[in-house]
């Protein structure tokens, strides 16, 4: 069955920092793709996303390009602030349902 | 506009008993969808509901069940409850059509513990 596999945390930056989150996936057909974050004690916010292979989802300064040869959906960003310290979760939709599958989540945590 | 909401913010249950989760949508969308978020995990896709008819169900037990009413919002019910089942539950809505189409929006979520 259709699958992400996300890079294990906790990622620890320097405020500033470049940050990369490893997510790639498994799935039949042309999948959706997304990143949520959640904020301690919150729900799920949608980062970004991307419908189609080559299509570059960014919102924030973060992006990720839809990799269809690596199967790849990795999250970027240049300068990573403490406001950024969150948990990150790569997703995956096939087809027009409201069915999400996510990976485990990769903890986030940036220091001044 | 108001987001997803859902009621109560926390929750705590004896084993055995029936626990029953609501959740309303943003406005103008027709699907809602339910999650279960285990500690340190990623969410777990449990019913998706659109027009009261369950149109998805992910692979848990018979004891859990869903409903949707007229106005789009919908229940989560939990019937003997297990110590496993303290999670985070989470509700989506999405609308069903146009550019948008099934981009799930999240509620803050439902912290059920069973003790």
């Amino acid at each position: 069955g259709d699958s992400v596999t996300q890079m294990e945390g906790p990622v620890t930056l320097s405020e500033e920092a470049f940050l990369t989150i490893n997510c790639t996936y498994t799935a039949t057909g042309y999948p959706s793709l997304f990143w949520y974050v959640q904020y301690p004690g919150e729900g799920l916010q949608l980062l970004l996303k991307a419908t189609k292979a080559d299509d570059k989802g960014s919102n924030k300064g973060f992006e990720a390009t839809y990799r269809k040869e690596t199967t790849s959906f990795h999250l970027e960003k240049g300068s990573v602030q403490v406001s950024d310290s969150a948990v990150y979760f790569c997703a995956l939709r096939s087809g027009n349902t409201g069915k999400l599958i996510f990976g485990q989540g990769t903890t986030l945590q940036v220091k001044p | 506009d108001a987001g997803v909401t859902q009621s109560p913010t926390h929750l705590i249950k004896t084993r055995g008993q029936h626990v029953t989760l609501r959740c309303s949508p943003i406005s103008g969308h027709k699907s809602v969808s339910w999650y279960q978020q285990v500690l340190g995990q990623g969410p777990q896709f449990i019913f998706q509901y659109y027009e009261k008819e369950e149109r998805g169900r992910g692979n848990f037990p018979d004891r859990f069940s869903a409903r949707q009413f007229p106005n789009y919002s919908s229940e989560l019910n939990v019937n003997a409850l297990l110590l496993g089942d303290s999670a985070l539950y989470l509700c989506a809505s999405s609308s069903i059509s146009g550019r948008r189409a099934y981009e799930q929006y999240f509620g803050p979520g439902t912290r059920l513990t069973v003790t």
